[in-house]
């Protein structure tokens, strides 16, 4: 059975840099596209962005773009999503999700990793 | 950008009442509708698809309807682990956005 696993809980201070991963298994990685969801706490769910395994393709939601960077690496079937700044407003928790398409319905999901940005 | 609208943000209900939640966007959107069950601490799960096809293994007392903006999402039979958060998704365009969701409440 498919299964996407995320790393684990990070807390970071505002200004730092974070990179969290989002292992694909059980299916082929390359078939499947993965999208990033931001929840803030007690809050709705947020699509950041999307990429395409097969040929990298990305496409980002204007209000997370420039913020973050989606990347993947297919050796190792893993997406990634990455800040080079964070800010207090970045806490969140964050899932990623695989797709068919990018019309497709999000039919499996990671467990989330939990962000927490504090001085 | 296609804003998703869900009503009610809440609604209180008893075991065994039909209840229904609706979607509305702003656009049309054909039927790239999805709905989502998420529960505390969990990631979402998969319900409902392309506004009306039920994702395998979850229960038929699930079901969804409607196209172009206005979308519904009706639950038969509320069993206790129905009392939850639900949210809408449209996969038309992107952003893909979600609703603002709907809790559902004992």
């Amino acid at each position: 059975e498919a299964q996407l696993v995320q790393s684990g809980a990070e807390v970071k201070k505002p200004g730092e840099s974070l990179r969290i991963s989002c292992k694909g298994s059980g299916y082929s990685f390359t078939n499947y596209w993965i999208s990033w969801v931001r929840q803030m706490p007690g809050k709705g769910l947020e699509w950041m962005g999307t990429i395409d395994p097969s040929d990298y393709y990305i496409k980002y939601n204007p209000s997370f773009q420039g913020h973050v960077t989606i990347s993947v690496d297919k050796s190792i079937s893993s997406a990634y999503l990455q800040w080079s700044s964070l800010k207090a407003s970045d806490t969140a928790m964050y899932y990623c999700a695989r797709h068919h398409l990018s019309s497709s319905p999000f039919d499996y999901w990671g467990q989330g990793t939990l962000l927490t940005v504090s001085s | 950008d296609i804003q998703m609208t869900q009503s009610p943000s809440s609604l209180a209900a008893s075991l065994g009442d039909r209840v229904t939640i609706t979607c509305r966007a702003s656009q049309s959107i054909n039927n790239y509708l999805n709905w989502y069950q998420q529960k505390p601490g969990k990631a979402p799960k998969l319900l409902i698809f392309s506004a009306s096809s039920l994702q395998s293994g979850v229960p038929s007392r699930f079901s969804g309807s409607g196209s172009g903006t206005d979308f519904t999402l009706t639950i038969s039979s509320l069993q206790p682990e129905d009392f939850t958060t639900y949210y809408c998704q449209q996969s038309y365009s992107t952003p893909h956005t979600f609703g603002q969701g709907t809790k559902l409440e004992i």
